[in-house]
């Protein structure tokens, strides 16, 4: 069974770094792509980029370019997403998703990990 | 404000149907795949609904989805209390090169 297994929460104060991951099983990491998903509390859901697991080619929401950073390893078939410097407006539940790019388009997101929440609190 | 309009809630009985829909644009659903995602409460989203109208393995049928011009519509039949969460339609906006959800509908099932 595909499973995509996320770091654990973590509690942190503005201005510091953080780094979390998203480790793939199951399947091929190298032929799929690793998407994030923002949920902020109480919110719905917003799409943040995407890697592929392949190449590391990675394609950012506008909405969140420059914002945050996307990085891979597939030697260990990991995802990750990290800020350098945090914000109490990036406290939400963070979702990793896999899903394959026909012709430029993205399909669905299937299967879905189990969210990393973030608190960002001073 | 998103791209992909959806009702906030909907409610209906059990054993009853309800319709969730979900409008977009000629950039987005308009021509591509939409997708269904059930949330239930305290967990992360499912995927229910794939290429607007395929059902992954181990969704039951009473879920179905539909998709005409640039809207789509999610269905479920013979409700049960544990279909309460909330709904969200997917699909990728070729015009911002972006995926884009709708704002999410909450299922109450009274």
């Amino acid at each position: 069974e595909v499973q995509l297994v996320q770091s654990g929460a973590e509690v942190k104060k503005p201005g510091e770094s953080l780094k979390i991951s998203c480790k793939a099983s199951a399947y091929s990491f190298t032929s799929y792509w690793i998407g994030w998903v923002r949920q902020m509390p109480g919110k719905g859901l917003e799409w943040m980029g995407i890697i592929y697991g392949g190449d590391s080619d990675t394609r950012y929401s506008p909405s969140f370019e420059g914002q945050v950073t996307m990085s891979a390893d597939k030697s260990i078939s990991t995802a990750y997403l990290q800020w350098s410097s945090l914000k109490a407006s990036d406290t939400a539940i963070y979702y990793c998703v896999t899903s394959a790019m026909v012709r430029g388009v993205l399909n669905w997101f299937d299967p879905w990990g189990q969210g990393t929440l973030v608190t960002v609190s001073s | 404000q998103s791209v992909l309009t959806q009702p906030p809630s909907v409610s209906a009985a059990p054993g009853q149907k309800v319709t969730i829909s979900c409008s977009g644009s000629s950039s987005n659903i308009g021509n591509n795949y939409v997708s269904w995602y059930q949330q239930l409460p305290g967990t992360a989203p499912k995927l229910l609904i794939y290429d607007n109208n395929k059902r992954p393995s181990g969704i039951p049928d009473r879920f179905s989805g539909s998709q005409s011009g640039t809207s789509a519509t999610l269905g479920i039949t013979g409700l049960q209390t544990g279909d309460e969460a909330d709904y969200y339609c997917g699909t990728w906006d070729s015009s911002l090169s972006a995926w884009v959800f709708g704002g999410g509908t909450k299922l109450t099932v009274l």
